[in-house]
Formats: C-alpha cells, sequence, structure tokens
C-alpha cells in the first residue's frame, strides 16, 4: 500500500523540549518537504530535500532542523529554540512528475 | 517573485449551488498550476491539475482551466455537495524549477443541506 506515514498524530510537548516529527514514504520520490500549518492560514515550508543526505532552509527553518539519512525517511526536530510551535505540520514527497503529495499530518501542541 | 491569490473565504453556499473559487498568479514563463483540497484534520490531496496553457484540468465534477492571458486557474463545479466542504487551495511550480510550489492562503468552502 503506497503512500505518506506521519507520526504521531498528535504531539505534546513541554517548555524547553525537543520533540521529532515522523516521515515516512513508499512512494520512492526523490524530494520530501516540511510545511507548517496555522489556523486559516496557508501552507509555509521549513525544510525541503531534494536528494538523500541533502537539504535546505525553507521560508521559516529557525528553530527546526531536518536530517535525510534514507530515501524513505524525513525526521523534523522541532527545537526549544522554536518559541510557538503549535501547529499543524505537514510532510510531502514529489517524483519526476510536477505534483506534491501530503501525509496525513501531525498536530503539535504545547502542554 | 512568483505568487498566488486566492478569493478570500468562507464561501457558503447551498447544496447543488454552482461553484466559483478564484484563483490568479504572478509568475515567469510557464508554471504548472495545481488545486489541493484539505479536509478537517487532514493533509492536503491533489484534486486537479494543468501543465500548460488552456489545458483544463478535472476531477469529482470539479473542473479549472489554465488562463495563460488572464494569469487565472479558477475552479468551478456545477452542483456542489455537502460532502465538498473543505479548505481549498491553489498552488503553482514555477518553470524550470520543478521542486518549488507556491501556495494560495485557501479557501474555505461550507455547503449546507
Amino acid at each position: 500500500d503506497g503512500g505518506i506515514t506521519q507520526s504521531p498524530k498528535y504531539l505534546f510537548r513541554k517548555e524547553g523540549q525537543n520533540v521529532t516529527l515522523s516521515c515516512e514514504q513508499n512512494l520512492n520520490h526523490d524530494a520530501m518537504y516540511w510545511y507548517r500549518q496555522d489556523p486559516g492560514q496557508g501552507l509555509r515550508l521549513i525544510y525541503y530535500s531534494q536528494i538523500v543526505n541533502d537539504f535546505q532552509k525553507g521560508d521559516i527553518a529557525e528553530g527546526y532542523s531536518v536530517s535525510r539519512e534514507k530515501k524513505e525517511s524525513f525526521p523534523l526536530t522541532v527545537t526549544s529554540a522554536q518559541k510557538n510551535p503549535t501547529a499543524f505540520y505537514l510532510c510531502a514527497t514529489q517524483g519526476w512528475e510536477e505534483t506534491q503529495y501530503f501525509g496525513p499530518g501531525t498536530r503539535l501542541l504545547v502542554l | 517573485g512568483d505568487s498566488v491569490t486566492q478569493m478570500e473565504g468562507p464561501v457558503t453556499l447551498s447544496e447543488e449551488a454552482f461553484l466559483t473559487i478564484n484563483c490568479t498568479y504572478t509568475a515567469t514563463g510557464y508554471p504548472s498550476l495545481f488545486w489541493y483540497v484539505q479536509y478537517p484534520g487532514e493533509g492536503l490531496q491533489l484534486l486537479l491539475k494543468a501543465t500548460k496553457a488552456d489545458d483544463k484540468g478535472s476531477n469529482k465534477g470539479f473542473e479549472a482551466t489554465y488562463r495563460k492571458e488572464t494569469t487565472s486557474f479558477h475552479l468551478e463545479k456545477g452542483s456542489v455537495q455537502v460532502s465538498d466542504s473543505a479548505v481549498y487551495f491553489c498552488a503553482l511550480s514555477p518553470s524550470g524549477q520543478g521542486f518549488s510550489f507556491i501556495f494560495g492562503k485557501g479557501t474555505r468552502l461550507l455547503v449546507k443541506p
């Protein structure tokens, strides 16, 4: 069953804590993306990766970090430096065609 | 720089009404254009796309035509259903930059029975 999985569906962060959001895909797509969505807002690009072991900052990378050690996986860490992390986080992939495909999202809440 | 502008919502319609959600863009060259739909608490799903001028994308009764002369890609549906209630995003992929997408802010559609 091909697709993109994100886990967990809900994540709670305590003050000063780093948390990691998982994104896994079995579509064999080279490019992967992380977006942040705030209520009533569009999507803002955090980081993207076009190939394994390489990634670039998007428009709002401060307070976030990523890694791309495997083609299938692109985890996002929300660090304690991100002072307003409450949002809906979306992972997306893109293969050879000019279309992005999205995972179901992770909602991050601050305790 | 490149940009996408969508009509602000919410758009509220009665069931079986005609839907238009306006989308205009600014881009150099020949971008590809997309409509995505997001249901509450879910990720975005591709609804339709068009890759060149005068192309019409269609899916599930929704249509949009790539109009280069007016730089528009308006979404239409002849008869909406309650189940079409969602947020709709217009997006473009700039020409020659296959890994870069630009999204509009989204338009919320509410269809009442």
